[in-house]
Order: structure tokens, then sequence, then C-alpha cells
């Protein structure tokens, strides 16, 4: 599975777009891009994913770039409760069906 | 409520026991997973199983055991083996259904060896 790169912390001030950007400049084809979420002290969520086309449901957005090496995910409106560590996964279709986490980035959100 | 359940939340054990933390789901998912997350770190696979008597190891299976008797459950056993215990035990699940493969987590169980 090719290796994501994540900014370690961003914060964003409530009501507003929080982008998390990431990296995966080595994905192949078959690949999936694959956001979850962790709050603290809890178990992680599942946000959302994408292969090729933009994506969105109704927590959030994914943004893939026509080259599929980096993608951004937008929470349009952020809250307090959207304070939380995530991470950008990418993953094949293998039959371990894994998820293999890093270290994700830290959103902040302000009041 | 559909979902998966974790107990303890917290668990207590000295060092030398073994201990086995609990995984239940009522999703009718295929596969469970069994993830470690140390502070300040993202999860690492233990244990993953596809189907009822089959597990595979992940990628620190070393001093841990597991079994898949039912479907909905999924028990982890911390042996004494282990040589660094103490963490964040977290269970999922998934379908085994092609293009829908998100997992879904429990809440995790602390574990502290002494």
């Amino acid at each position: 599975d090719a290796k994501t790169t994540q900014p370690t912390s961003m914060d964003c001030a409530e009501g507003r777009a929080a982008n998390l950007p990431c990296n995966h400049s080595t994905i192949s084809g078959n690949e999936y891009v694959y956001w979850y979420r962790q709050i603290h002290s809890q178990g992680p969520q599942y946000i959302i994913h994408g292969l090729k086309n933009n994506e969105t449901n109704e927590m959030a957005s994914l943004i893939i770039t026509e080259d599929r090496k980096s993608s951004t995910l937008i929470l349009p409106h952020a809250t307090l409760r959207d304070t939380a560590v995530y991470y950008c996964i990418v993953r094949g279709m293998d039959s371990s069906y894994k998820l293999i986490f890093g270290s994700g980035t830290r959103l902040l959100v302000r009041p | 409520d559909g979902g998966i359940t974790q107990s303890p939340k917290y668990l207590f054990r000295k060092e030398g026991q073994n201990v086995t933390l609990s995984c239940e789901q009522n999703l009718n998912h295929d596969a469970m997973y069994w993830y470690r997350q140390d502070p300040g770190q993202g999860l690492r696979l233990i244990y993953y199983s596809q189907i009822v008597n089959d597990f595979q190891k992940g990628d620190i299976a070393e001093g841990y055991s597991v079994s898949r008797e039912k479907k909905e459950s999924f028990p982890l056993t911390v042996t004494s083996a282990q040589k660094n215990p103490t963490a964040f035990y977290l269970c999922a699940s998934s379908t085994l259904q092609q293009g829908s493969y998100e997992q879904y987590f429990g809440p995790g169980t602390r574990l502290t060896v002494t």
C-alpha cells in the first residue's frame, strides 16, 4: 500500500471550512484513498473514500487531483466537535483488507 | 442498536498475567480486526479474521493470540510474552463486499500492565 504524508497539525475557526491535505505520490491505479478520524480516546470513525472522482457525503467532501498524487478532505462548516486526528489512508483491494494508519493530522477547531 | 462493543473500557493487570479482551459485533460483518495504538501514534494491526475459524497475523502479532469461533465474536488474548502490553486496543469489523471495505471501530479497551 502506498505511503501518505500529512501535516502534523492544523487549526481553523469554528464555522469555517477545514481543508486537510494529503500527499500520496506513489499511489497505484487500483488503490483507494480513505479518510478516518479519531476523537480523543475513541475508536476511529470512517469519513469518506474515493478512487478517482471527487466524493461528497453528509460529513465531508473529498477532492482528488487528476494525477491522484494528492487529495484534500474538506469539512465545509467545522464545529468544535470536529476537533480530532484525521488519517488519510491509501489501500488496495488485496486479500488482507487491512488499513495502514500513519500519524495523521491533528485538527483543532477554535471557537 | 447495531455496532461493535468492547469490554471492559479500562483494564489493569499485573505483569506476567494473560488477559483477554472482548470484541462483539452485531453488524453481520464477515471480517474482524484487532489494532493496537500507542500514545501519539497511529494504529497497528495485530490480527484479522475474514471467516469463522480462520485468522491471519498482522504486523505485530507476537505475544498475542485470537480465536474466531463465532462470526460475531473475536476475542484477543494478550499473553505474558508480549513485552510492552500497555496500550489502547481497538477492534474493528467490515464487510467483504466489493467496493465496500470501510471498517467500523469499537470504543476501545485501555490496558495497563504494571
